[in-house]
C-alpha cells in the first residue's frame, strides 16, 4: 500500500551487526504492528505499538513509535542468521475499506 | 493452543474454475480476516468476518467472497479464476473486532492458476 512505506526495501548485514528498519505512514496511525515472515509462510507477530513514544523490546528486537512523525522503527541488535526474513509493518489508519494495511516489507539477509 | 490452520496448503487450478479455501482460527478468536499476498502488490486486505457477519471489505471484485460459521471457522471462495489470482492467501484471527488486538496468521494457501 502506498499509504505505508518501508525502508530499506532490502538489507544484507554481517552477523553481529545492528540494523534498523523504518515504517512511515501518510496518515494518522491508530496502531502499529510488526510482523516477520519467512518465504511462503505466514506472518509471525512480533510487537504492537499504540501510543506515541511507546517502545517495546523482545529479545534483541526493539520497536518504537513516533506518532508525530507517523513513523515506527524496528531495531535489531547483534543480528543473527535466525533474524533473516521479511519484516512487515501493519497499521490501522481507519481507511474506508481496510482494517489493517501492510507495508511492502523489508527483506533481511544475515551473513554468518 | 493450536494456531490458525489453513487448508489446503497448496492448490493448482485452471482459469475459469472456482476454489474454496478454509481457515480455522485460534480457539476463542471470533474475528477472521483474509489477505492476498503477491510479489507485485504485497499484502492486501480482502475482508473480515466477525460473528458470522462481514465487517469490512477490501477493494476486490465480487468474484471474491467469504463466509464465517458459528464456530468461527471461515471459508473464502473465488469464482471464475484468473491468472492474476495466483497468490498466497493468508487468514488471520484475533479475539474480537477491536483493531487494537494483534492478528495471528496461518501459514497460508498458495494458489496457482494455470
Amino acid at each position: 500500500s502506498q499509504e505505508l512505506e518501508q525502508s530499506p526495501q532490502s538489507l544484507i548485514v554481517q552477523e553481529g551487526k545492528n540494523l534498523t528498519i523504518n515504517c512511515t505512514s501518510s496518515k494518522t496511525l491508530y496502531g502499529l504492528y510488526w510482523y516477520k515472515q519467512k518465504y511462503g509462510e505466514g506472518l509471525i507477530f512480533l510487537m504492537m505499538l499504540q501510543k506515541g513514544g511507546e517502545e517495546k523490546s523482545h529479545e534483541k528486537i526493539t520497536a518504537k513509535l513516533d506518532e508525530k512523525k507517523q513513523q515506527s522503527s524496528l531495531h535489531i541488535t547483534a543480528s543473527q542468521p535466525s533474524h533473516a526474513g521479511i519484516y512487515l509493518c501493519g497499521a490501522d489508519i481507519k481507511t474506508s475499506y481496510d482494517k489493517v494495511i501492510f507495508g511492502p516489507g523489508t527483506s533481511l539477509s544475515v551473513i554468518p | 493452543k493450536a494456531g490458525v490452520t489453513q487448508t489446503p496448503r497448496y492448490l493448482i487450478k485452471t482459469r475459469g474454475q472456482q476454489v474454496t479455501l478454509s481457515c480455522s482460527p485460534i480457539s476463542g478468536h471470533r474475528s477472521v480476516s483474509w489477505y492476498q499476498q503477491t510479489p507485485g502488490q504485497g499484502l492486501q486486505f480482502l475482508f473480515e468476518y466477525f460473528s458470522e457477519t462481514q465487517r469490512n471489505k477490501g477493494n476486490f471484485p465480487g468474484r471474491f467472497s467469504g463466509r464465517q460459521f458459528s464456530n468461527s471457522r471461515s471459508e473464502m471462495n473465488v469464482s471464475t479464476l484468473e491468472l492474476g489470482d495466483s497468490a498466497l492467501y493468508l487468514c488471520a484471527s484475533s479475539p474480537g473486532a477491536n483493531s487494537n488486538q494483534p492478528q495471528h496468521f496461518g501459514d497460508g494457501t498458495r494458489l496457482s492458476i494455470l
